[in-house]
């Protein structure tokens, strides 16, 4: 059953601490999809990575949110130092870039309390 | 950054009734999907629409992708209570084959 994994599942940290949420896309897939989702603001995208380089950080904060994929079967996503308004819950998503398509299959997600 | 105005937000309705939710921008589209979010999953795709005037079913969900491109309409028809969920509609701008713009969801309960 391919699925997208992501962990941990619950992360509850205080303000100042460095967070890492992790993601493992569905085998054969080449994109892969960071987004964070908020009651206010939706879902909104961090970062995209296509064959493992990555396309597209504009939605991130660079000041303290990087993403990386150092291999085909691992995305990251690092939070140094957290805020409190990093409190979310960060989806990881894959899919293929041959499609075009826009179908991704999401994972369950990381909720992140930062206290 | 860029949204779909979704609508309704919330819908609260009976068991057995039929449901309409839709979804418009400004701007020209040239894929719309339609995904669900159950509590404490990620969204899941139900529908994908790739063609004006396209209308496509999946079970008790219809989707069509609107004339003018700028618009896209799901229909649930005789809703159960797994129906519960927020559903997402999303888009990719004639153009940009990048990124999907985002509605803020509808969120259906269901009566039983």
């Amino acid at each position: 059953d391919a699925r997208v994994t992501q962990t941990p599942r619950h992360k509850v940290t205080e303000m100042g601490q460095e967070v890492t949420m992790r993601c493992q896309p569905i085998l054969g897939h080449n994109t892969v999809f960071w987004y964070r989702q908020t009651m206010m603001q939706g879902l909104e995208l961090l970062a995209y990575f296509r064959n493992r380089a990555p396309l597209d950080d504009s939605g991130m904060p660079k000041d303290r949110f990087s993403a990386e994929m150092p291999d085909a079967t691992l995305a990251t996503l690092k939070i140094q130092p957290s805020e409190p308004r990093d409190s979310a819950v960060y989806f990881c998503a894959s899919g293929l870039a041959q499609q075009g398509t826009g179908e991704l299959f999401f994972g369950e997600g990381s909720r992140l309390t930062v206290l | 950054g860029q949204q779909l105005n979704q609508s309704p937000q919330s819908m609260f309705i009976q068991e057995g009734e039929d449901v309409s939710m839709n979804c418009t921008s400004s701007s020209i589209f040239n894929t719309w999907l339609w995904y669900k979010q159950d509590p404490g999953e990620g969204p899941v795709l139900l529908i994908a629409l790739y063609k004006a005037g396209e209308l496509t079913s999946n079970g008790r969900l219809t989707a069509q992708f609107g004339i003018t491109r700028k618009d896209s309409f799901l229909n649930i028809s005789a809703s159960i209570p797994s129906d519960v969920g927020i559903y997402f509609c999303a888009g990719k701008l004639a153009g940009n084959n990048r990124k999907l713009i985002w509605g803020l969801g509808t969120s259906l309960a269901v009566n039983p």
